[in-house]
């Protein structure tokens, strides 16, 4: 199957710092790609689409000014998690869509803030 | 209602059982079903992919459409410990990117 990276695995920071998170497509384009997070023991909940060349889309709830998001290029977007607290903490997962509606997830990002 | 419904678990079976996993769905224009295998702190994983009603299978695992009574499955047999994981299903309307998941169900095999 395609093959979708994420960068870091995992990454802790203090409180009030802004954390990037790389999302890539490895083996092929994505003119869309799809960010998630998931708190343990639940499952995934779909925080914003990436487009590339335009702007995102987010879903209801989702602070756009607090998850940035930039789909650099056709295999690269990016997330923002800007002046980060500790709710914030939480795996987050991107995936990309390959063929015909089938979706590809990354390996997962796990934040943790102090 | 959520549009897609699993039973969270946990599930726990006997190694060499045969698994069932199910989800029903409430919107009859989910054209495209998937299950997603997540082991812990790990993104998921597609298993299996299928777009009409019936069976579908793919060496252990056997995936299962019923469109018409929206209910789709996940057979899994001679299970094996390796199979521990969080599976969850998904699916998605026709033409659409957005997948609409399940809550997961968390399986554990017992060696």
């Amino acid at each position: 199957g395609a093959v979708v990276s994420q960068h870091p695995s995992r990454v802790i920071c203090k409180s009030g710092t802004s954390v990037k998170i790389e999302c890539r497509s490895l083996d092929f384009q994505a003119t869309t790609m799809f960010w998630y997070r998931q708190f343990p023991k639940q499952s995934l909940m779909l925080m914003a689409t990436s487009n590339e060349g335009s702007k995102a889309t987010y879903e209801q709830g989702v602070e756009k000014d607090k998850f940035l998001i930039n789909h650099a290029s056709l295999t690269l977007s990016t997330l923002t998690v800007t002046s980060a607290h500790p709710e914030d903490s939480s795996f987050y997962i991107c995936s990309a869509p390959s063929g015909k509606d089938t979706q590809y997830f990354g390996p997962g990002t796990r934040l943790t803030v102090l | 209602q959520k549009e897609v419904e699993q039973d969270p678990g946990p599930l726990s079976v006997p190694e060499g059982a045969i698994v069932s996993l199910n989800c029903t769905y409430s919107n009859s224009a989910f054209q495209y079903f998937m299950w997603y295998r997540q082991y812990s702190r790990k993104g998921p994983e597609l298993l299996m992919y299928t777009y009409s009603s019936g069976n579908k299978e793919d060496g252990r695992f056997t995936a299962q459409v019923d469109k018409s009574s929206k209910y789709i499955s996940l057979f899994i047999r001679d299970s094996q410990p390796s199979d521990s994981a969080t599976y969850l299903c998904a699916t998605v309307f026709q033409g659409a990117q957005k997948l609409v998941f399940g809550q997961g169900t968390r399986l554990t095999i017992n060696p």
